[in-house]
This record gives structure tokens, C-alpha cells and sequence, in this order.
């Protein structure tokens, strides 16, 4: 059974505009999560991460927003860019320090 | 450029085979992670060899098999292929285990097996 949920195989977004992608998650023991995005013929590079101390970590036009309460996480990317398209991995690390991936969400930015 | 890389890119199998990864890690990292990723899911771990040692396993059969060397390369073996381990192989890097967001993913080995 999948603990870490990306409901959305894909989504495209007109440049410029907020990227919304969506993660939830089934373990509430789990207290440390992270995005990651990858280009074809590439391996996943690290983009931002929270604790679940916190409800919101911003870096630069990259925004990840948690809700312990709904076992929910979210990726705002504002505005988007045409680099911005990748596929975009949300992850959790369990209690043993490894990562748990999602299926990932593909992202379209439109010209 | 994560200073991670892997060989071969391609490889092609025959089922019942056995075949071998290679990774070399960047300078420095001390703890290396695979992860199986099959077409459409994302990467799922495999294990984690921190100083030569395995660290952690996750549901993958004993034909999966791990070394590292002391020259930060390591390899991942994996016996008698079965048509379902076709998938992208990863390894990542890192300076210490339990340190997610500096884990340095290498491009991957596509497997093929037949």
C-alpha cells in the first residue's frame, strides 16, 4: 500500500502563473518531507523540505505548505517558468532515515 | 552536475542472468543508496552501505545484493533477472546516513531484462 500519494499524473500550468502540486501522506509518525524534481536522462536533485514542526518553508519562488491535521503536503511554484517543467517527487523520510517516494506528477509549462 | 555516476546508462538482459551496477560517489561520501524506480512509480530503496557496511534494507529479495569499496564506488548485483526488475536504477550519495536533503542522485542504469 502507498504511503506517500501523488493523486495528479500531470499538470500543466500557463507560464507565469502558481504551480499547485499535491501530496498526501498515510503515516502520522512520519516528520520530515521533501520535494524533489528530475529532467529526463537525469537523477532527482533535492528543491525544498519542511519539518513537521513547521507548517510552511519558502526558498525562493519554491513553497512547501504542510497540514499535519490532513496528512497533506503541497509544492507552490510561483511564477513558473519554462525550467520549471519535471517531474516532481514528493518524499518523506521514515523513521529508520530512509526515503519513501511518491509516483510523481509531471509539470507542463505552457507558453 | 551532482558528481555522481553510474555505468553502464543501458543495459540489456536476458532473463535468469545476473548483472552488476557500478556507482561512484562523490568524494567524500561515506554512504551510498539504491533505489529501484519502475516505469511510472518513483524510486523505491533498495539499501544503504555506509563505510562498507549495509545499513538498511528495504523489501527488495536477498538476489539483490550491495558493495561498497573504499574508493567511494559501490555496485549493486542482482541475480537470476526476472522480467519485473526492468526498471531505472539509482544510487545517491551522501556524507551521512539520515540526511535526506543532501542526498546527490547519480543519472541512473535503464535495465532491460528479456
Amino acid at each position: 500500500d502507498q504511503q506517500v500519494k501523488q493523486n495528479s499524473p500531470s499538470l500543466s500550468v500557463q507560464e507565469g502563473r502558481i504551480s499547485i502540486l499535491n501530496c498526501d501522506y498515510t503515516n502520522s509518525m512520519f516528520d520530515y518531507f521533501l520535494w524533489y524534481k528530475k529532467y529526463p536522462a537525469e537523477g532527482p536533485t533535492f528543491l525544498i523540505s519542511i519539518s513537521s514542526i513547521k507548517d510552511k518553508n519558502e526558498d525562493g519562488r519554491f513553497t512547501v505548505f504542510l497540514n499535519k491535521s490532513a496528512k497533506h503536503l503541497s509544492l507552490h511554484i510561483v511564477p513558473s517558468q519554462p525550467g520549471d517543467s519535471a517531474v516532481y517527487f514528493c518524499a518523506v523520510m521514515n523513521r529508520d532515515d530512509k526515503i519513501i517516494f511518491g509516483k510523481g506528477t509531471r509539470l507542463h509549462i505552457l507558453p | 552536475e551532482t558528481g555522481v555516476t553510474q555505468s553502464p546508462t543501458h543495459l540489456i538482459k536476458t532473463r535468469g542472468q545476473q548483472v552488476t551496477l557500478r556507482c561512484s560517489s562523490q568524494s567524500g561520501h561515506n554512504t551510498v543508496s539504491w533505489y529501484q524506480q519502475a516505469l511510472g512509480q518513483g524510486p523505491q530503496f533498495i539499501f544503504q552501505y555506509y563505510r562498507e557496511e549495509e545499513n538498511g534494507r528495504g523489501n527488495f529479495p536477498p538476489r539483490f545484493s550491495g558493495l561498497q569499496f573504499p574508493n567511494y564506488s559501490s555496485e549493486l548485483n542482482v541475480n537470476a533477472l526476472e522480467l519485473d526488475d526492468s526498471a531505472l536504477y539509482l544510487c545517491a550519495s551522501s556524507l551521512a546516513s539520515g540526511v535526506a536533503d543532501t542526498q546527490y542522485f547519480g543519472p541512473g542504469t535503464r535495465l532491460t531484462v528479456l
